[in-house]
């Protein structure tokens, strides 16, 4: 079973917009984070949220977390066509040390 | 901002030849992790390695591949023999002592051929 599925793969909007993306996992977990991708290259860390967390912001940054739904959220608000990237969700499992396990990835497009 | 770097960028190889791909992770750090992202897919853990030995290892880690550190700052990832299926980015990540988050490498692009 997928410990990071998230959805939508792929999400398109016009500049200016909000962004959600969704992540579900399956196990216990210590905490979520949330990383961006630009194509082909690495990885940036966005924000953590602990397990006892429901919501933290970083700028135009929202996220929650759900354990009893096993899932989170990722808002970015009034989007940029810089924020055009991949968004992948990574979750720290409980007795896993800091191993993350990182969900299947939203494509965002953010059209002028 | 802390930096992870890695060597080379772009790597290509021939079936079955040994490659060596480079990683020198932020100083200070205890633990180093080799993560691979194979095109279009997601990013899928491969090994960690805390103290100078690996701490835990994936499936996908089998015989032909390896890590060391061989002069206390290096940190390397030996891929034997390489085969086709083994053409991904390959990410070294480094968390800070006692925090979660981790800092990722731009990654080593390998094609096999």
């Amino acid at each position: 079973s997928q410990q990071g599925e998230e959805d939508p793969q792929a999400l398109s909007i016009q500049e200016g917009e909000n962004a959600t993306m969704n992540c579900s996992y399956k196990t216990s977990i210590n905490n979520l984070q949330w990383y961006r991708q630009n194509s082909g290259r690495g990885l940036v860390h966005l924000i953590l949220i602990r397990s006892n967390e429901r919501e933290k912001h970083s700028g135009r940054l929202r996220v929650t977390l759900d354990t009893s739904k096993k899932s989170s959220s990722l808002l970015i608000t009034a989007s940029r066509a810089a924020d055009t990237a991949s968004y992948f969700c990574a979750t720290s499992l409980t007795g896993g040390g800091n191993k993350l396990t990182f969900g299947t990835g939203t494509q965002l497009k953010v059209e002028l | 901002e802390p930096e992870v770097t890695q060597t080379p960028s772009h790597q290509v190889t021939q079936m079955g030849q040994e490659v060596i791909l480079r990683c020198v992770p932020i100083s200070n750090h205890l633990y180093f992790y080799w993560y691979r992202q194979i095109l279009g897919q997601k990013v899928e853990f491969l090994v960690s390695f805390y103290n100078n030995e690996i701490s835990e290892k994936s499936e996908i880690f089998d015989d032909q591949f390896s890590v060391e550190r061989p002069d206390g700052s290096n940190f390397t990832l030996k891929i034997r023999s390489t085969k086709l299926e083994d053409s991904a980015m390959y990410f070294c990540a480094s968390p800070k002592q006692g925090r979660a988050e981790a800092f990722f490498g731009q990654g080593t692009r390998l094609t096999v051929v």
